[in-house]
């Protein structure tokens, strides 16, 4: 298995409700990734987990809530979002940790977000 | 933490080589050149990487300059399905993969 899988692929919510995001990969890659992607603009980093632990958060607001249960999988857990949150969510893993150098990604295909 | 200078936009023609420029002339001796691809509303996808030497690989070649302050992306043999954006980053132990604008690569029939 190469891939990093991304449920749901869109989901549309409301301002007030609470959803998540989920990621999954089964490659044993050390680190994940949550990137997010506005429409026309470049991919801009949001948490990096390594070892299940969270060692980057780019100064995201807390109603974006990241989590990672176990090696395999990362949460976003979404609550009380604007509507300027609407955007493609992208996750990605890598088997090094991300200050090991060489540090190549992969991406998933990306959960796209609509707010209501 | 090194940025990366790209041109907005290139066509090329089918079956012609793309070569895809960038600039990164503040970048550090442990820092890697990395180029990834994004097709439209899709995640991106890893190309190619180096740090000093030149690399290449089943999908393309990557041409780094010897003071390592550019570099050059070519696609071979370009097909249409190589329409995408391509995004140049430079990365190393101290900082994430950041991406900048990318080109965007039109492919022409």
């Amino acid at each position: 298995d190469t891939e990093v899988t991304q449920t749901p692929k869109h989901l549309v919510m409301g301002m007030t409700n609470k959803k998540s995001l989920k990621c999954e990969q089964h490659m044993g890659h050390r680190a994940m990734y949550w990137y997010k992607q506005k429409a026309k603009k470049p991919p801009e980093l949001m948490f990096v987990y390594s070892y299940e632990k969270l060692s980057i958060n780019e100064s995201v607001p807390s109603r974006f809530s990241p989590e990672c249960p176990n090696s395999s999988l990362l949460n976003l857990h979404l609550h009380a979002l604007q509507p300027e949150d609407s955007a493609l969510y992208l996750c990605a893993s890598s088997q090094d940790l991300p200050w090991s150098g060489a540090n190549v990604l992969t991406f998933g295909a990306g959960s796209r977000l609509t707010v209501l | 933490d090194a940025k990366t200078t790209q041109p907005t936009s290139m066509d090329c023609a089918e079956g012609r080589a793309a070569n895809l420029p960038c600039n990164h002339s503040t970048i550090s001796g442990n820092e890697y050149v990395y180029w990834y691809r994004q097709i439209h509303s899709q995640g991106p996808q890893y190309i190619i990487h180096g740090l000093k030497n030149n690399e290449t690989n089943e999908m393309a070649s990557l041409i780094i300059t010897e003071d390592r302050k550019s570099s050059t992306l070519i696609l071979p043999h370009a097909t249409l399905r190589d329409t995408a954006v391509y995004y140049c980053i430079v990365s190393g132990s101290a900082r994430q993969l950041t991406f900048g604008s990318g080109t965007q690569l039109t492919v022409l029939p």
